[in-house]
């Protein structure tokens, strides 16, 4: 696709439960983004992929947060018995190379009631 | 520990006036900086950015001013427009990792 896609747009869950979100970034794209946005605060670093090397997950919050990436492709950010502090904006970006320009995509919204 | 400061939460400024959107930073290893703007239900674009071996950097009506003694950057808009009312972050990043670190955002509105 031309952009960075993320899938759901929306997802409400119930406190406890586990969720998935989707990124698929955009073609050819080596390094991929995880970050989250609570309301009123900025862009939380969560973890990065670069190719084949191990991802630098330095900023998930806790052991529930993970996240793989199959190949230089889609990535899945899983969060394990969810808690209402998760509750905010998912955002994956991707980039052609380290330290390049990030696109992002349009962001996941969690709500976890 | 917040490695990247935008300490003004909101900016309003008049059509056509200068908007000045200010950054600090306390990671002396940080070395390039950027600027991205960010619509409601959208993700962040790309505006500019620089690197430490510079202090500024121009693209049109946007420049980037980086003063690394004071570790201060700051992102002039210039005619301001209505259509850049958004949400401006700064982002940075040090040599030894990929990792970009966003600041808290500044709401610029841009009135007529």
């Amino acid at each position: 696709g031309a952009g960075v896609s993320q899938s759901p747009s929306n997802k409400v869950t119930e406190k406890g439960k586990d969720v998935e979100l989707r990124c698929d970034p955009i073609s050819g794209h080596t390094a991929l983004y995880w970050y989250r946005q609570r309301l009123g605060q900025g862009l939380e670093f969560l973890i990065y992929f670069q190719g084949n090397s191990a991802p630098d997950k330095s900023g998930l919050p806790s052991d529930r947060f993970s996240a793989e990436r199959t190949g230089e492709s889609v990535s899945t950010l899983t969060i394990q018995r969810t808690q209402q502090e998760d509750s905010a904006v998912y955002l994956c970006a991707s980039s052609q190379m380290a330290r390049g320009r990030l696109f992002f995509g349009s962001g996941t919204q969690l709500s976890v009631l | 520990d917040q490695q990247v400061k935008q300490n003004s939460p909101s900016l309003s400024v008049q059509e056509g006036r200068i908007s000045i959107l200010n950054c600090d930073y306390t990671n002396s290893m940080f070395d390039y900086f950027l600027w991205y703007k960010k619509y409601p239900a959208e993700g962040p674009t790309f505006l500019i950015s620089i690197s430490s071996i510079k202090d500024k950097n121009e693209d049109g009506r946007f420049t980037v001013f980086l003063n690394k003694s004071a570790k201060h950057l700051s992102l002039h808009i210039v005619p301001s427009q209505p259509g850049d009312s958004a949400v401006y972050f700064c982002a940075a990043s040090a040599g030894n990792t990929d990792k970009l670190i966003f600041g808290t955002g500044t709401r610029l509105q841009v009135f007529p």
